[in-house]
């Protein structure tokens, strides 16, 4: 099993619509979690970090369920450039800097 | 600013051959991070680097795979001998640790196919 399991998608949406990306954890010692974006043939970025409280930028909203190991992104009134793959990312305790990445979950926005 | 810096950009290379991978982390950061990825595995974290000094390669596949940091603007990923199961991107990220913040910022990365 994977340290960290996204749905694969594609997720294909109209422009203007809401959706919502989920991704679990198994490792009980994840500590930070971001999640990133990458464009096609292009490096990842990050998108942002999720905190426990939950968190906002814009039309992005990250949450953590700490007791359920479950990590969400919504993104609501899609825009065409939210066209890429997000990429749900785990950091455990006391393995400073190493990162653990999803598989990634693709959106395609269309008009 | 420059950010990371990989070459080549892609390479194209046959079975047997030796393949070496650069990357120029950003000025001032103090970990460097050396990636795979492939469609069937996604991203794949193969070692990182701190203040020059190796400190995790359980990702390195096997002892085809080495990499080198001999100083803090540049490092080396070589493959010798390449396979084709090899052929995937390969990334390069930096990052600089300040009390709890800290973001990885990759390199465009380098296609490699081997044939």
């Amino acid at each position: 099993r994977k340290e960290v399991e996204q749905d694969p998608g594609p997720f294909n949406v109209p422009e203007g619509a809401t959706v919502a990306f989920n991704c679990t954890y198994s490792n009980s010692a994840s500590q930070s979690f971001f999640w990133y974006r990458q464009d096609c043939r292009k490096e990842p970025k990050l998108l942002m970090s999720v905190y426990s409280s939950g968190n906002e930028d814009g039309r992005f909203t990250a949450q953590l369920n700490r007791a359920s190991q479950y990590i969400s992104l919504l993104i609501r009134d899609s825009k065409l450039s939210d066209s890429a793959t997000y990429l749900c990312v785990s950091r455990n305790t006391g393995t400073a800097s190493k990162l653990t990445f999803g598989t990634g979950t693709r959106l395609q926005v269309t008009l | 600013d420059a950010g990371v810096i990989q070459s080549p950009r892609h390479e194209v290379t046959e079975m047997g051959q030796e393949v070496t991978l650069r990357c120029k982390p950003i000025s001032g950061h103090d970990y460097l991070f050396w990636y795979r990825q492939t469609m069937m595995r996604g991203l794949e974290l193969l070692i990182y680097f701190n203040n020059n000094v190796p400190i995790d390669d359980s990702g390195m596949p096997e002892d085809r795979f080495s990499a080198k940091m001999p100083n803090a603007s540049f490092s080396t990923l070589k493959i010798q001998p390449s396979e084709p199961r090899d052929s995937a991107v390969y990334f390069c990220a930096s990052s600089l640790v300040t009390g709890h913040q800290e973001t990885q910022y990759f390199g465009p990365g380098t296609r490699l196919l081997v044939l």
